[in-house]
Order: C-alpha cells, then structure tokens, then sequence
C-alpha cells in the first residue's frame, strides 16, 4: 500500500459525459501528480500540482482539468468524454515540487471506461 | 522532447533464471527509477538512482545508473513466478525547475514455472 488513495476505483460513463477523479495523497507529500495510462501503453504523464499550484503540464487536453484542493486532495475533470479517453487514470505524490529524492508514489488508479 | 526506449519488449523466462532489461535516454538524466506494475494495479517503486555509476539492490533486484547518465539496466536473479508483471523505467532531469518522470514503455514479464 503506496499510501495514496484513488477513487472511484471503476467509471463507466457515456460519451459526452463529464467525470470527475479523486486523489488523496501520502501523509506529509505536497505534489500530486495525474497519469493516463492507455491499453498496453506507457504512462503519459497529464499535470502536475505543488501545494496547490499548478506546477508542470503535459499531453493533457482542454477537456481535461485539475486543481490541489488545501487539505492537499487532487481532483482531475474530463469533460466532453470520448471513447478514446477510456483507460487507467493515476495519481502519484511525492514529498516536493522537484529536487533531490523526490519519488513519486502512486494509487491503485480508476479504471474509466467510456461507451 | 525527451524519449526513453526500454528494451526488451517482453521477455518469457524459466523460473530460477536470471533477467536482464534496460532503458536508454537521448537525453541526459539525474534520477532513474525503476516500477513494476502488476495487471490493473498501480506502479510500485524497486529501485531509485542519482549518481552515475551507482549500483543499487533491493533484495533479488539489482539497478544501476550508467555512467553516461543516458541508461539504466535493471536485473533480477534467480526469477520466481511473482515477479511476472510489466517493468517501467523512468527518468528525470532534477533540477531547480519541475520535470515529470518520462516513462519507458515498459518490459512485459512472463515466467514459465
């Protein structure tokens, strides 16, 4: 158990639809960080928040969103949900913003699965 | 934008073998980590690196960090059948700034009992 959590761990929702990814991350870490990963895909890293801010982005669409709530939480948002957008979400923590020994954890992930 | 090639593929192995796999980088990296990852699970880290040249264990996993800070290899000993599952590289340039991990696209672990 990484220490982060993830929910929902499943989502099935329809196209055009709009879901919403929650994150909490380890005690003590201030980075959240948000992942897709697709079938039989490496992890695409999506965005990046340091007490909450916005800190790095990625290939992370415009349909797509994310803030770092004060007690630390993440929330990632997909909106206007295609079929392509089906695959695992994760979240990793870490304990800075960047720097020296700085390894990301990761959660269980949310299996969304849009028909 | 800074790619990371990850090699083998996927590897079928005899329980008890040893494995090799590696992650090379056309840019140059800071930090290496090592995750596995089993079906429908998060990644879990083995194994983190900063200092070209070092060399890492972690029970049966050994990792080191190459000496041009371009690759990292990665080897198990003497295989058992829970070690089957997808292997990911990731690198980062540490710096002031923020760089995310960049990811390999993993090594696909099968063991034959």
């Amino acid at each position: 158990d990484s220490g982060v959590t993830q929910t929902p761990k499943h989502l099935i929702t329809a196209t055009g639809q709009r879901v919403t990814l929650r994150c909490s991350p380890r005690s003590g870490d201030l980075s959240v960080y948000w992942y897709q990963q697709s079938l039989d895909q490496g992890l695409q890293f999506l965005i990046q928040y340091y007490n909450g801010e916005e800190r790095a982005k990625g290939n992370i669409l415009e349909r797509f969103s994310a803030q770092q709530f004060p007690d630390l939480h993440s929330e990632l948002n997909l909106s206007s949900l295609e079929l392509g957008d089906s695959a695992l979400y994760f979240c990793a923590s870490s304990p800075h913003s960047g720097g020296a020994r700085n390894e990301q954890f990761f959660g269980p992930g949310t299996r969304l699965t849009v028909l | 934008g800074q790619q990371l090639n990850q090699s083998p593929q996927s590897m079928f192995i005899q329980e008890g073998e040893d494995v090799s796999m590696n992650c090379t980088s056309s840019s140059i990296f800071n930090t290496w980590l090592w995750y596995k990852q089993d079906p429908g699970e998060g990644p879990v880290l083995l194994i983190a690196l900063y200092k070209a040249g070092e060399l890492t264990s972690n029970g049966r996993l050994t990792a080191q960090f190459g000496i041009t800070r371009k690759d990292s290899f990665l080897n198990i000993s003497a295989s058992i059948p829970s070690d089957v599952g997808i292997y990911f590289c990731a690198g980062q340039v540490r710096d002031s700034g923020n760089t995310p991990l960049v990811f390999g696209k993993g090594t696909r672990l099968s063991v034959i009992a």
